[in-house]
């Protein structure tokens, strides 16, 4: 099993355009979240994903959209790109909503916004 | 309100030394928290979580209530422990993370 991936490892983008992350999750979770991290900071929860249902979301703007698919796989969108929000992503994945099971974090995709 | 505060960006120590990262939280109700270590150039992973009361690669974590408070400690530091650590608390659907904490220990 390897986890968590994501994809792309890079990207470089410019204000106004739109940008989509890909998160496959670990085998046997059903659960995705989605976390950006700036530069010096932890990360910030931007919203939850099970049953192919956003299930809660952080103070992120409507930018930030998600869809999760039947395979429990996720992306994340964020539409006009501004130069705030380039940071880390990072993708988790769980097995089991409101359960206490710890996530599995994924290397994160680095987006850039110039 | 929610909140993880880490006051310390950076701790260094040497080799040896005892450790102790602090983390203090903000949240009503019964907390569950946990201990997340990223290395370098590897992922964030969970190091320990209060439920488990467990010792970690010598690393423990005391949950005190009456200080919200849950800092991380271990009595002798080794050079691989360096690393980044950031304290978590889990609400009903998310994770809230402190800023972390950078530890350097030191030859």
């Amino acid at each position: 099993d390897a986890g968590v991936t994501q994809s792309p490892t890079h990207l470089i983008k410019t204000r106004g355009q739109q940008v989509t992350l890909r998160c496959s999750p670990k085998s046997g979770h059903d659960t995705v979240s989605w976390y950006q991290q700036a530069l010096g900071q932890g990360p910030q929860f931007i919203f939850q994903y099970y049953e192919e249902e956003e299930r809660q979301r952080g103070n992120f703007p409507d930018r930030f959209s998600g869809h999760q698919f039947p395979n429990y796989s996720s992306e994340l969108n964020v539409n006009a790109l501004l130069l705030g929000d380039s940071a880390l992503y990072l993708c988790a994945s769980s097995p089991l909503i409101f359960s206490s099971y710890e996530q599995y974090f994924g290397p994160g995709t680095r987006l850039t916004v110039t | 309100a929610q909140r993880v505060t880490q006051p310390e960006k950076l701790l260094s120590v040497f080799k040896g030394a005892p450790v102790e990262l602090k983390c203090n939280y903000s949240y009503s109700g019964s907390p569950e928290l946990f201990w997340y270590v990223q290395y370098s150039r590897q992922r964030l992973q969970l190091l320990l979580r209060h439920i488990s009361r467990e010792s970690i690669k010598g690393f423990t974590a005391d949950l005190n209530k009456g200080e919200t408070s849950f800092h991380l400690k271990k009595p002798f530091a080794q050079e691989e422990d360096s690393a980044m650590y950031y304290c978590a608390l889990k609400g009903t659907y998310k994770y809230i993370f402190g800023t972390g904490t950078r530890l350097k220990v030191l030859a």
